[in-house]
């Protein structure tokens, strides 16, 4: 059973446009939700993540948007660079549950120049 | 760069054979986790240490074996594998089991032939 599911699997998108990728959660009592970034023959890296007292959190080019009636959380990549090519993948967790992070199926992001 | 280590990167081996995995984290964590990446499904928690004692086996056969014989060292003892055990090995280590922050290694290509 997926708790968290994430769409697109594979997205592509031209250089300085905007990526968007979704993640729907079912366990109301998640309360983190990070997002890795992964490049090829490397693990999975911090990229940003939120909590649920807020809505929306940016980082340079990065966005997360928060959705806690409807479940749901999306990662917005402005200004799309080549070299954010990658796997992204959404994960959450209930830190009164040991913090065992639950992650989505995985998003394969090109950015074509 | 990270601070978590595995060795071999890649692994061939036969359903009869025995081999361990190697991770090592230089970040003075306290908590380390094993994780199976298979393809097009989600990262797969196995294992989760903390301050060296098993914390969660998320029901993994026992052809699997961690072993955590300090807070910096986690092994994965493999034997009489099947080749759909063939996956990307990740460990990943947090301060403890309660922080959010999972730093990830680089991952070991397993193939089981």
């Amino acid at each position: 059973q997926q708790q968290v599911k994430q769409s697109p699997q594979s997205l592509i998108v031209q250089k300085g446009g905007i990526s968007i990728i979704n993640c729907a959660y079912e366990n109301t009592a998640f309360d983190y939700f990070p997002w890795y970034q992964q490049f090829p023959g490397k693990g999975p890296a911090l990229l940003i993540a939120i909590r649920p007292d807020v809505s929306e959190k940016k980082e340079g080019r990065f966005t997360i948007s928060f959705n806690k009636s409807a479940k749901q959380f999306s990662l917005h990549i402005m200004d799309s660079q080549p070299g954010d090519s990658a796997t992204y993948f959404c994960a959450a967790s209930d830190n009164n549950a040991g913090n065992m992070l639950t992650f989505g199926g995985g998003t394969r992001l090109m950015v074509k120049p | 760069e990270t601070g978590v280590t595995q060795t071999p990167r890649h692994l061939v081996m036969g359903m009869t054979n025995k081999k361990s995995l190697k991770c090592e984290q230089h970040l003075g964590h306290n908590a380390m986790y094993w994780y199976k990446q298979s393809a097009k499904k989600p990262l797969e928690l196995m294992f989760v240490y903390n301050f060296k004692e098993q914390t969660e086996n998320n029901s993994v056969p026992s052809r699997f074996s961690p072993e955590c014989p300090n807070s910096s060292h986690l092994f994965l003892h493999l034997h009489t594998l099947q080749p759909e055990d063939s996956a990307l090995y990740l460990c990943a280590s947090s301060q403890d089991p309660n922080t959010d922050t999972q730093y990830f290694g680089p991952g070991t290509r397993l193939t089981v032939l």
